[in-house]
């Protein structure tokens, strides 16, 4: 089945600053990669999300990136802000609803 | 819009007891999934639904029971609690078409002592 890793597990950018996670995946079937922003008590929501059709997207202050070739991906948060920090989860899916997910990574913005 | 309602928010059960964890979403989404969030490990997979009355497994179904009468409940049991379920849990229902987006519930917060 798909395996997905995550790095770092913990960021701690200024803000203002970028931040970057990556994360790698194992089947060369997957073709749908969200990433999820899970604050404090409240469940993982979706904050952008890349096709396999598409190797770059872009909403605002965040990106996201993809290496079909090297099976890997990218969220990428530009002038970050105190509210940007949260846990970010990617995740990678090859067929309709089944999501593997990432251990997650715990983004802190320091003023 | 409530979207997806989980109850309880949290439970404390002793080893052994029985519950059930309740899950309904009001935007007609055919997807529904439960999965649990255990520190370090992300989110990982119990049973999901791909309509009413069909049910599978996914990556962690052992101990937990699933069933989908209707399009909008997927309630989960816990048959004999054990302390390895201690956990947050989250249900999620998927909408269809290009998108395809999970929306998650509060979560539920799930202590066996």
């Amino acid at each position: 089945g798909e395996n997905v890793e995550q790095h770092p597990s913990t960021l701690s950018v200024q803000e203002g600053d970028s931040a970057v996670i990556k994360c790698t995946y194992s089947d060369s079937a997957s073709n749908y990669f969200p990433w999820y922003k899970q604050e404090l008590g409240k469940g993982p929501q979706l904050i952008i999300d890349i096709r396999s059709n598409v190797g770059e997207k872009k909403d605002q202050r965040i990106a996201v990136t993809l290496n079909k070739t090297a099976k890997h991906f990218s969220l990428h948060i530009t002038e970050t802000q105190p509210e940007d920090s949260a846990v970010y989860f990617c995740a990678a899916s090859d067929s309709w609803g089944k999501l593997q997910f990432g251990a997650g990574t715990q983004v802190v913005v320091t003023p | 819009n409530a979207g997806v309602t989980q109850t309880p928010k949290f439970q404390v059960l002793k080893t052994g007891q029985s519950m059930t964890l309740q899950c309904a979403q009001d935007m007609n989404h055919e997807y529904m999934s439960w999965y649990r969030q255990d520190p370090g490990m992300g989110l990982r997979l119990i049973h999901y639904s791909v309509g009413a009355g069909i049910t599978d497994q996914g990556e962690v179904p052992n101990g937990y029971n699933v069933s989908r009468s209707t399009t909008e409940d997927f309630p989960l049991r816990l048959l004999s609690a054990a302390p390895s379920q201690t956990s947050v849990y989250f249900c999620a229902s998927l909408g269809q078409g290009e998108r395809g987006e999970a929306f998650f519930g509060q979560g539920t917060r799930l202590t066996v002592v």
